[in-house]
């Protein structure tokens, strides 16, 4: 089974800094996808970002980027100039590839970022 | 195409009643999910739907609760004789027949059960 661990229950970074959330995950399987979902205070669930894991280069949206070391099986969210919109909990998770997991994602705990103006 | 919407968004119910949820997913998307949400956790997989067949459940999916999506379309939860202890954000999202590139979520129902 796989299993997503992301250690730092809260942050926080003043507006226009740079912030980065850490995510590790534990997996036998050399073919999946990850993912950073933004959940906002009584709000649905927004996709971030996405990397696939036969990608060496990492991806990035914006002010969002990520750091994916598969070796260490590591996949960092990296958030620059940071905005008052970005307070959310942000949730890691994972997908193994889709012939044996029917697209199921499994989520880390959160890590609830604030922006403080 | 509005997304993703769940009906409702608030119940409150009493120990051991029925409820029943709703979800509308994205016209076009084949695949439909319930997940579940407690307090200061990730979304926890409860079934998913492919077009009208449900393909799998998790063990958290007790006898309690059942899924359906006839016609391929809308989605009902339902969960029978409820406990304390359901008491959750049931979330609803959707994706295309492949989900590697992300759902979209609903907004999600949350249960009290008192």
């Amino acid at each position: 089974a796989q299993t997503v661990t992301q250690s730092q229950p809260e942050m926080s970074v003043q507006e226009a800094e740079t912030v980065t959330l850490s995510c590790t995950y534990d997996t036998s399987e050399n073919n999946y996808y990850l993912f950073w979902y933004k959940q906002p205070p009584s709000r649905q669930m927004i996709l971030v970002i996405r990397q696939e894991a036969y990608k060496q280069q990492n991806a990035t949206e914006n002010r969002f980027s990520v750091n994916f070391q598969k070796a260490a099986k590591s996949f960092s969210l990296k958030i620059s100039d940071s905005q008052l919109g970005d307070t959310a909990m942000y949730f890691c998770a994972f997908m193994k590839q889709e012939e044996t997991s029917g697209s199921r994602l499994t989520f880390g705990e959160g890590t609830q970022l604030t922006v403080n103006p | 195409d509005t997304g993703v919407s769940q009906d409702p968004r608030h119940k409150i119910t009493k120990r051991g009643q029925n409820v029943t949820f709703r979800c509308d997913p994205i016209s076009e998307h084949n695949r439909l999910y319930w997940y579940r949400q407690t307090l200061g956790q990730g979304p926890e997989f409860l079934t998913y739907f492919q077009n009208e067949a449900q393909l799998e459940k998790s063990r958290l999916l007790s006898d309690r609760f059942s899924a359906e999506r006839p016609k391929g379309s809308f989605s009902t939860l339902e969960i029978q004789r409820t406990e304390q202890g359901d008491s959750a954000m049931y979330l609803c999202a959707s994706s295309l027949i492949f989900g590697v590139n992300g759902y979209t979520f609903g907004s999600g129902t949350r249960l009290t059960v008192v």
